[in-house]
């Protein structure tokens, strides 16, 4: 069965530090791994994607890198801001299906 | 900018009552979505449609139903509301890649959160 883990649930950090949410799939075969980002009361917005031939890609603050062998990817968030403050969600593509993290929950804190 | 637009942000409704939730999107996507999202579940694949008048069934179709009139238009209706159908309510849409029905970026609608009592 198709399932996608992501680590941690939820996560407090201070504003200005680091931090890495995980997620580990067993969807087979692979077509490629979707970060999104939602905010309270909105809909996920993708942040980046990622097809089996990378492992790292960044948009601004946010990088995430794939490890297609071991079947993990990581997004991380540098300088945190306030307005990162979200759910972070990982869907992963088969062939013809989506799989659906449950999300980490982020809270950045002044 | 694509853009996904859903009747409703709020709705409270009777259980028995059926309700109509919309959702409308100006791209010209072929591939539109209904989900609900739950805390600690995620998000949950209700229906999809892939075509005018075509739908299939997600992973908890049961309690609802849907229509696809138009193509920008994809609407979820539960026939008989019950409280267990109290949540958020996301309608997604993306192009279709020839590869496999469920294709590329999925760009989401604000949610409808629904409450039955």
């Amino acid at each position: 069965k198709n399932q996608v883990e992501q680590s941690p649930q939820s996560l407090i950090i201070l504003e200005g530090k680091n931090c890495t949410l995980q997620c580990n799939y067993t969807v087979s075969p692979f077509s490629n791994l979707r970060w999104y980002k939602q905010d309270t009361g909105r809909g996920p917005v993708s942040l980046t994607i990622m097809t089996f031939s990378e492992n790292t890609k960044s948009n601004g603050r946010y990088t995430a890198t794939l490890d297609a062998d071991t079947k993990q990817s990581s997004l991380h968030i540098t300088a945190s801001q306030l307005s990162d403050s979200a759910s972070y969600i990982c869907v992963v593509k088969g062939y013809s299906t989506l799989t659906f993290g449950k999300g980490t929950m982020l809270l950045v804190s002044p | 900018d694509v853009k996904v637009t859903q009747s409703s942000r709020y709705l409270v409704k009777r259980t028995g009552e059926k309700v109509f939730l919309e959702c409308v999107q100006d791209m010209d996507h072929e591939n539109m979505f209904w989900y609900r999202q739950d805390p600690g579940l995620g998000l949950r694949l209700i229906y999809f449609s892939y075509d005018v008048k075509m739908k299939e069934k997600g992973d908890i179709p049961e309690g609802y139903s849907v229509s696809r009139e138009k193509k920008e238009r994809f609407s979820l209706i539960l026939e008989s509301a019950s409280t267990n159908q109290t949540s958020m309510y996301l309608c997604a849409s993306s192009l279709k890649l020839s590869s496999g029905r469920v294709s590329y970026e999925q760009y989401f609608g604000p949610g409808t959160r629904l409450t039955v009592t």
